[in-house]
């Protein structure tokens, strides 16, 4: 079965980094776009970015360019989500969503938590 | 980027009803490139419908999917206990990539 687990809960520092992981099994990793979609406590949903676990290439939503970067390993299947320069407005929950189409989500990862506090 | 507006935002109804959601675009959504999720507290959002109006595997067809253009409609035929959640329309039509979600409509019991 399809599974994305992510790695787990991060305290951050206000100008620091984070790097999120999602594992992925159950399917050919190489074979779906993993997107990046974040939400803050209590709001809506947010698209990131996305990255071809084939080819690597990636996309990303105008509002975090020059402050994340999606890569991949494709021989332990995984993909990373990498922020930077946090603030407070970072606190979120963070997923991984695999794309077996053209862009809409049919597997979640289980949500990494990121606060950012001094 | 195409902005979602989804209404009403919380509509208050009881087991048994029918609930209409609307989810209207800023521009055309491409390909009726168009998403439906439900999201319960504390879970990652469930995929109902894609592309639309095609239900995602294990969706119960009390679920439907209807639009195209600008105007997007998901609709649950009766509702049961479990469905009292928070649903997200999200468009994934836009070129270069800039996908984006609505604000979301809350379906509570009345």
């Amino acid at each position: 079965q399809v599974q994305l687990v992510q790695s787990g809960t991060e305290v951050k520092k206000p100008g620091a980094s984070v790097k999120v992981s999602c594992k992925a099994s159950g399917y050919t990793f190489t074979a779906s776009y993993i997107h990046w979609v974040r939400q803050a406590p209590g709001q809506g949903l947010e698209w990131m970015g996305r990255i071809n676990p084939n080819s690597g290439g990636t996309d990303y939503a105008q509002k975090f360019q020059g402050r994340v970067t999606v890569t991949r390993d494709t021989s332990i299947s995984t993909a990373y989500m990498e922020l930077t320069s946090l603030t407070s407005d970072d606190t979120a929950v963070y997923y991984c969503a695999r794309d077996p189409r053209y862009g809409d989500y049919d597997f979640w990862g289980q949500g990494t938590l990121v606060t950012v506090s001094s | 980027e195409i902005v979602l507006t989804q209404s009403p935002g919380t509509l208050s109804l009881s087991p048994g009803e029918r609930a209409t959601l609307s989810c209207r675009a800023s521009q055309s959504v491409s390909s009726s490139r168009l998403a439906w999720y439900q999201q319960k507290p504390g879970q990652p959002p469930r995929l109902l419908i894609y592309d639309a109006s095609t239900r995602a595997t294990g969706i119960p067809d009390r679920f439907s999917g209807s639009g195209s253009g600008t105007d997007f409609t998901l609709t649950i035929s009766s509702l049961e206990p479990e469905d009292f959640a928070v649903y997200y329309c999200h468009q994934y039509g836009s070129s270069p990539p800039e996908f984006t979600f609505g604000p979301g409509t809350k379906v509570d019991i009345k």
